[in-house]
């Protein structure tokens, strides 16, 4: 079992619909990013979360500690949302970042 | 250009052979990292330096895998004697220091590497 989960791997959205990504994860962490890849490998970073919620734009993250779980949300998404969204880790006690395999979200007009 | 600069942006190179790629950090940042990715994964961490210090380097990484930090600015990541398993995008990211980061990485466009 990978140390971080994401799901779910695939997702296809109607333009307009709002979107949940989710990220689970084993191990003790120091905080928590949200990375956002378009095709040709740019790797954007969205969030870096340690506790609660962050809002940027139409994107909301959320983390719960206890649970070892995060979402990322996406209201009225649009096509352009449209990438593979990563969940990455670090992980306490050490500068080592874990990543998920990705979200990949395509949003149709 | 004020990001994380990455050369080459491909190498191709026979098997056996030496690579050495180069990666610029944003001036401010003192933390940088090397990551690996691979078609459909996500990226594998590889090493971290903070300022000119490797701090941490992932067991994934073998003797055949070196980096370095000299002055605290820029990095190399050499891969001797080249595998095909090693063909990869390389990816470089930094960051800044810890009592200033509230954003995360800023990651360079990687250089992708074809060992034939």
């Amino acid at each position: 079992k990978n140390e971080v989960e994401q799901s779910p791997q695939n997702l296809t959205a109607q333009e307009g619909e709002f979107i949940t990504i989710n990220c689970s994860y084993s191990v003790g962490i120091s905080a928590l990013h949200w990375l956002q890849q378009h095709p040709g490998g740019g790797i954007v970073s969205l969030f870096m979360l340690s506790s609660g919620k962050k809002k940027h734009g139409r994107l909301i993250a959320t983390i719960n500690i206890q649970e070892k779980h995060s979402s990322l949300h996406i209201t009225a998404s649009h096509p352009r949302d449209s990438a593979v969204y990563i969940c990455a880790v670090g992980t306490s006690g050490t500068y080592k970042y874990i990543f998920g395999t990705g979200t990949r979200l395509k949003v149709l007009a | 250009d004020t990001g994380v600069s990455q050369n080459p942006r491909h190498k191709i190179t026979k098997r056996g052979q030496n690579v050495t790629f180069r990666c610029d950090p944003i001036s401010e940042h003192n933390r940088l990292y090397w990551y690996r990715q691979t078609l459909g994964q996500g990226p594998e961490f590889l090493t971290y330096f903070q300022n000119e210090a490797q701090l941490e380097k992932s067991r994934l990484l073998s003797d055949r895998f070196s980096a370095e930090r000299p002055k605290g600015s820029f990095s190399t990541l050499e891969i001797q004697r080249t595998e095909q398993g090693d063909s990869a995008m390389y990816l470089c990211a930094s960051r800044l220091p810890t009592d200033r980061d509230d954003y995360g990485y800023t990651f360079g466009s990687g250089t992708r590497l074809t060992v034939v």
